[in-house]
C-alpha cells in the first residue's frame, strides 16, 4: 500500500523558516517524480514543487521561487521541503504527492497534509 | 499561466442524478493534460480521470471525463451519498500546472 507521510509543519514567524519530511512506502520511491501542493485555509489547491526521481529535473512556483528548496533522499525513501523567508500568504496545508510514471504532473498520491502557519 | 474556470460553484442534486461539471481553459491544454481530483472535507484530494478522460485505478466507472482544446467535462453519472465533496481539474501540460478553483457536489 503506498503511504505519504508529511511531518514538520507547525507555527513560525513572518522570515523565519521550516523544513517539512515526506516519509514514503510501499513503492519504489527512487523510480517516481515527486511533488508538493498547497492549501490554504477554505482555498484551492496550488502546486509548489516537483523534483524528479534522481533530482535532476527541479521546479518551483513563482509564489516560492528562491525561498524554497525541495529535495529528495531516496535511501531514506524521504522527500523535503527547506521554506526560508516565510510569509504570511505561505499559510496552508502542505501535501506530499506522488507523480505516476510517464506522468509528470499528475498527482495520484497524496499524504494527509502538514499544516503551517506564518503569523506573528 | 492557464487559467481554469470551474462552473456551476456549487451543484445540488440527488442522489441517482446525473452531474455535469465543467472546466474551461484560458488557452488551449496540450495533448488534453487535464486532469480531474475529489476532495472531501478534512481529507487529501483523490485522483479520479488524467489525460481527459483516463480513470485513475479504482475509481468507479459513474465518473468519466471529456472534452479537449479549452472545454473539458466531468460527468458522475448516478450520484451517490458519497460523492458529496469538492472537485478540482488540473492542467499540466503547460508551466505551470494550475488547478481550477473547484465545484462543490452537494447531495440533497
Amino acid at each position: 500500500e503506498v503511504q505519504l507521510v508529511e511531518s514538520g509543519g507547525g507555527l513560525v514567524k513572518p522570515g523565519g523558516s521550516l523544513r517539512l519530511s515526506c516519509a514514503a512506502s510501499g513503492f519504489t520511491f527512487s523510480s517516481y517524480s515527486m511533488n508538493w501542493v498547497r492549501q490554504a485555509p477554505g482555498k484551492g489547491l496550488e502546486w509548489v514543487s516537483s523534483i524528479s526521481s534522481s533530482s535532476t529535473y527541479i521546479y518551483y512556483a513563482d509564489s516560492v521561487k528562491g525561498r524554497f528548496t525541495i529535495s529528495r533522499d531516496n535511501a531514506k525513501n524521504s522527500l523535503y521541503l527547506q521554506m526560508n523567508s516565510l510569509r504570511a500568504e505561505d499559510t496552508a496545508v502542505y501535501y506530499c504527492a506522488r507523480s505516476p510514471k510517464g506522468a509528470a504532473g499528475v498527482f495520484d498520491y497524496w499524504g494527509q497534509g502538514t499544516l503551517v502557519t506564518v503569523s506573528s | 499561466e492557464i487559467v481554469l474556470t470551474q462552473s456551476p460553484g456549487t451543484l445540488s442534486l440527488s442522489p441517482g442524478e446525473r452531474a455535469t461539471l465543467s472546466c474551461r481553459a484560458s488557452q488551449s491544454v496540450s495533448s488534453s493534460y487535464l486532469a480531474w481530483y475529489q476532495q472531501k472535507p478534512g481529507q487529501a484530494p483523490r485522483l479520479l480521470i488524467y489525460g481527459a478522460s483516463s480513470r485513475a485505478t479504482g475509481i468507479p466507472d459513474r465518473f468519466s471525463g471529456s472534452g479537449s482544446g479549452t472545454d473539458f467535462t466531468l460527468t458522475i453519472s448516478r450520484l451517490e451519498p458519497e460523492d458529496s465533496a469538492v472537485y478540482y481539474c488540473q492542467q499540466y501540460g503547460s508551466s505551470p500546472q494550475t488547478f481550477g478553483q473547484g465545484t462543490k457536489v452537494e447531495i440533497k
